[in-house]
């Protein structure tokens, strides 16, 4: 099993179209979880931190479900600007607590 | 200059040369990484320092080697390198120990094809 997996995409949504997301982590131990933005060839950026009882940032709302070990991205109201690739991070826990894992994004493209 | 800034952007090596990649991060953080990303691939860890100490060495080949003179700066020197090293080499930087751990900001990246 993949240490965080996501579903590649690409999502296809009009303008004003609400979309969700989803990720999957394996350890169980996890605490962090953050969700970053990365355009096309541009480096990520952080979009949002995901905190246990979800949070919420404009047009952006996270989840986390630790019971089943996934973390939710909705963007509501959804912009041309929104499209680009969304990273699910999940920390790993033990070590030297710096190292997280990546999913390998999911694609979103919104069409006018 | 602002955030994390890396140079070069892009580079071109053969097997056989010996380069270095730059990053400078101006944002009084006190933990820098070095991350791989190849197409199709999630970025992939390759070194964490913490405080100019190495603290993740995540199982990189050694014609990879680091280097943090302090703790603004990282350099990440390559020498004899395979084609298959050719991706995108993001530098990040973090304050940790604080509120925020494990937030990184990336630089722009530097693009290295290995010929």
């Amino acid at each position: 099993r993949k240490e965080v997996e996501q579903d590649p995409g690409p999502f296809n949504v009009p303008e004003g179209a609400t979309v969700a997301f989803n990720c999957t982590y394996s350890n169980s131990a996890s605490q962090s979880f953050f969700w970053y933005r990365q355009d096309c060839r541009k480096e990520p950026k952080l979009l949002m931190s995901v905190y246990s009882s979800g949070n919420e940032d404009g047009r952006f709302t996270a989840q986390l479900n630790r019971a089943s070990q996934y973390i939710s991205l909705l963007i509501r109201d959804s912009k041309l600007s929104d499209s680009a690739t969304y990273l699910c991070v999940v920390n790993i826990p033990g070590g030297s607590g710096y190292a997280l894992n990546f999913g390998k994004g999911t694609s979103l493209l919104v069409t006018p | 200059e602002t955030g994390v800034t890396q140079t070069p952007r892009h580079l071109v090596m053969g097997m056989t040369n010996k380069k270095s990649l730059k990053c400078e991060q101006h944002l009084g953080h006190n933990a820098m990484y070095w991350y791989k990303q190849s197409a199709k691939k999630p970025l992939e860890l390759m070194f964490v320092y913490s405080l100019e100490e190495r603290v993740e060495n995540n199982s990189v080949p050694s014609r990879f080697s680091p280097e943090c003179p302090n703790s603004s700066h990282l350099f990440l020197h390559l020498h004899t390198l395979q084609p298959e090293d050719s991706a995108l080499y993001l530098c990040a930087s973090s304050q940790e120990g604080a509120a925020g751990a494990n937030v990184l900001t990336f630089g722009a990246g530097s693009r290295l094809t290995v010929l």
